[in-house]
């Protein structure tokens, strides 16, 4: 399977503890996204890395998440402290530099009791 | 007001009819436009993706851009049960430096059902 990857599909979790997702995108793609969705509505843009590098945060990023990319490939987001707020699909995608096409991974579906 | 307007339905239609789809949005700026399909607890699958105004066709499925008009459709022919789904659009205006994010910014869906 070529796709993009996302790892676990499914967290629960309580209030208050830290959750870290992973996801591995299509293989030659430079660019990877972060998004959020919640019930009812599309993704929201959540951060962009162009290889290794973070250039883009969207302003639902709280200074409770944070994201990587160490080696340009896989990608990590960490929530701290978790909220029920914080209930929602986390969705990866990625793109090719020479094409604005993004494809999606799966998703990690969280749930903060 | 959002920058993608899109009605969340749901939409139920019969077997064989033609499903119509579509959005508004406000930013002038937008010229890639996309459609994805999502299924119940699965991530979006891209469906259609167009460059500036115009149609495209891809089998059963024709995607339109009016760009004068900031309004986009997603036209299904033949719909099957298996096309029930979530349709979301998407747009964006594209990375105009090597280093900015060419954020996609999606509607909020049609549920859409076909009754067979």
């Amino acid at each position: 399977d070529t796709g993009v990857s996302q790892d676990p599909r499914h967290k629960i979790t309580k209030r208050g503890q830290n959750v870290t997702f992973r996801c591995d995108p299509i293989s030659e793609h430079n660019r990877l996204y972060w998004y959020r969705q919640t019930l009812g509505q599309g993704p929201e843009f959540l951060t962009y890395f162009q290889n290794e590098a973070q250039l883009e945060k969207s302003r639902l990023l709280s200074d409770r998440f944070s994201a990587e990319r160490p080696k340009g490939s896989f990608s990590t987001l960490e929530i701290q402290r978790t909220e029920q707020g914080d209930s929602a699909m986390y969705l990866c995608a990625s793109s090719s530099d020479s094409k604005e096409t993004q494809y999606f991974g799966p998703g990690t579906r969280l749930l903060v009791l | 007001q959002k920058e993608v307007e899109q009605d969340p339905g749901p939409l139920s239609v019969p077997e064989g009819a033609i499903v119509s789809l579509n959005c508004t949005y406000s930013n002038s700026a937008f010229q890639y436009f996309m459609w994805y399909r999502q299924y119940s607890r699965k991530g979006p699958e891209l469906l259609m993706y167009t460059y500036s105004s115009g149609n495209k066709e891809d089998g059963r499925f024709t995607a339109q851009v009016d760009k004068s008009s900031k309004y986009i459709s997603l036209f299904i022919r033949d719909s099957q049960p298996s096309d029930s789904a979530t349709y979301l659009c998407a747009m964006s205006a594209g990375a105009w430096e090597y280093s900015s994010a060419s954020k996609i910014i999606f509607g909020s869906g049609t549920r859409l059902s076909i009754r067979p």
